[in-house]
């Protein structure tokens, strides 16, 4: 079944750490997306690929870096996790820019809590 | 700047009572406006595309529709499932695919 799969689901993790979050999309879609969502408010675009080698910071400025290498997986990476990045973290994929197939599907989430 | 207001912000309704919920948009060409809806610790699940104005979109109770400067989610006789965040969003003709939300409405249905 086509889909889009987040790992992991929930992370509590150290000031000071290293952490990558994995984002993968069985669709074959060329587009990829990462979104911050803090509770009760509005998702923030943070980084966003249009192919293979194609990566470009969103509209939320982020310390956050991704990485494009494979169409279907799109990780985003903290090289040193602090307490203001806890957040939920959303990543989506779409078809295309252009009608149809310019909806975008959103994988689970991350929960990412930073102690 | 692209902007989208939802309100209200909050909404309880009775199983049954209709309502319906107001996403208000300013954008540099609409190139699509989207609804969808989000259970609590969960990503979003897409419902709708509308593109141009009088369009509308059905499925099970709810319907969307889009004007030049709103788009609205009818919510007929709803159930307690109906119960979650929708969630408005806008792409521009100049925007590429990027898509600009708003804060949401979250609704609550009571048995």
């Amino acid at each position: 079944e086509a889909d889009i799969y987040q790992t992991p689901r929930y992370l509590v993790i150290g000031t000071g750490k290293k952490i990558t979050l994995e984002c993968s999309q069985t669709m074959g879609h060329d587009k990829m997306y990462w979104y911050q969502q803090d509770p009760g408010m509005e998702l923030h675009l943070i980084h966003y690929s249009y192919g293979v080698n194609s990566t470009e910071k969103g509209d939320l400025s982020s310390e956050s870096t991704v990485s494009r290498i494979r169409t279907e997986h799109f990780p985003l990476t903290l090289e040193s996790a602090r307490p203001s990045h806890t957040s939920q973290y959303l990543c989506a994929s779409s078809e295309s820019e252009w009608a149809p197939g310019n909806e975008q599907f959103f994988g689970p989430g991350t929960r990412l809590t930073v102690l | 700047e692209d902007q989208v207001t939802q309100s209200p912000e909050a909404l309880r309704l009775q199983e049954g009572e209709s309502s319906s919920l107001n996403c208000s948009y300013t954008v540099s060409g609409l190139r699509g406006l989207f609804w969808y809806r989000q259970d609590p610790g969960k990503g979003p699940e897409f419902l709708f595309t509308l593109y141009s104005a009088g369009e509308e979109k059905e499925k099970e109770r709810l319907k969307a529709t889009l004007t030049k400067k709103e788009s609205f989610l009818h919510i007929t006789a709803p159930k307690p499932e109906d119960s979650a965040t929708y969630l408005c969003a806008v792409q521009a003709k100049t925007s590429g695919s990027r898509l600009t939300f708003g804060e949401g409405t979250q609704l609550t249905v009571n048995p």
